[in-house]
């Protein structure tokens, strides 16, 4: 299914762990985005990649890091998990300025 | 700085008209869109305005006003379906003066439809 993918569903780490958040399209999109989604604060920009090898920081880059493998693939790493992470992280990719976003489904991270 | 501003509720009933409204400030505007997303699910899009006036799209429609900095998401006939919640956004023109693609997303206006 043509699409935005992201893996995984659901994950529960503790204080401390490292993790990466993987998420790939099968669009041929050059733009692709990482955003953090919490309760009442909207959509808010994690790290972007306007093109493939480039990325550049969002609004609340801090505690993480990304990497575009390929055009295809993008993934959000969390060097030392915090509770403050906890949220709901969507992929999102894009065929240029004009265009919507395209989302993958979430993945629901918990902090403990 | 950029911003929106988005009433955080609003309820009606099937079959009715419903308008939610989303005035924006941003230091080069690039148009404004809008996107529906379900309880627990992924936000999907549905247009967008980079001029002024209506487009409409079957039972919904958005309308711009960028003398106004103004723009509204129209839902006609409405469903229990429509029941979601709904964010306008605008492209962040930082960067590349707005050629990123990034955009800034409006905390959400949570839609309830009623029997």
């Amino acid at each position: 299914n043509a699409g935005v993918t992201q893996t995984p569903k659901f994950q529960v780490l503790k204080t401390g762990q490292s993790m990466t958040l993987q998420c790939a399209q099968d669009m041929n999109h050059n733009s692709m985005y990482w955003y953090r989604q919490d309760p009442g604060m909207g959509l808010r920009l994690i790290y972007y990649s306007a093109s493939e090898g480039t990325t550049d920081k969002g609004e609340v880059p801090n505690g993480y890091n990304v990497s575009r493998l390929n055009k295809r693939e993008f993934s959000l790493r969390l060097e030392s998990a915090a509770p403050s992470q906890t949220s709901v992280y969507f992929c999102a990719s894009s065929e240029g300025k004009y265009y919507g976003y395209t989302f993958g489904s979430g993945t629901r991270l918990t902090v403990v | 700085g950029q911003s929106l501003e988005q009433p955080s509720e609003v309820t009606a009933v099937e079959g009715a008209i419903v308008q939610i409204n989303c005035t924006y400030q941003t230091s080069g505007f690039y148009g404004l869109s809008w996107y529906q997303q379900h309880d627990g699910g992924a936000p999907t899009f549905l247009s967008y305005n980079a001029l002024d006036g209506l487009e409409e799209t079957g039972r919904f429609s958005s309308f711009l006003s960028r003398s106004d900095s103004y723009g509204y998401l129209l839902l006609q006939e409405l469903q229990m379906k429509d029941s979601a919640s709904y964010f306008c956004a605008v492209r962040d023109p930082s960067g590349l003066g707005g050629n990123t693609g990034k955009l800034i997303f409006g905390q959400g206006t949570t839609l309830q439809v009623k029997p």
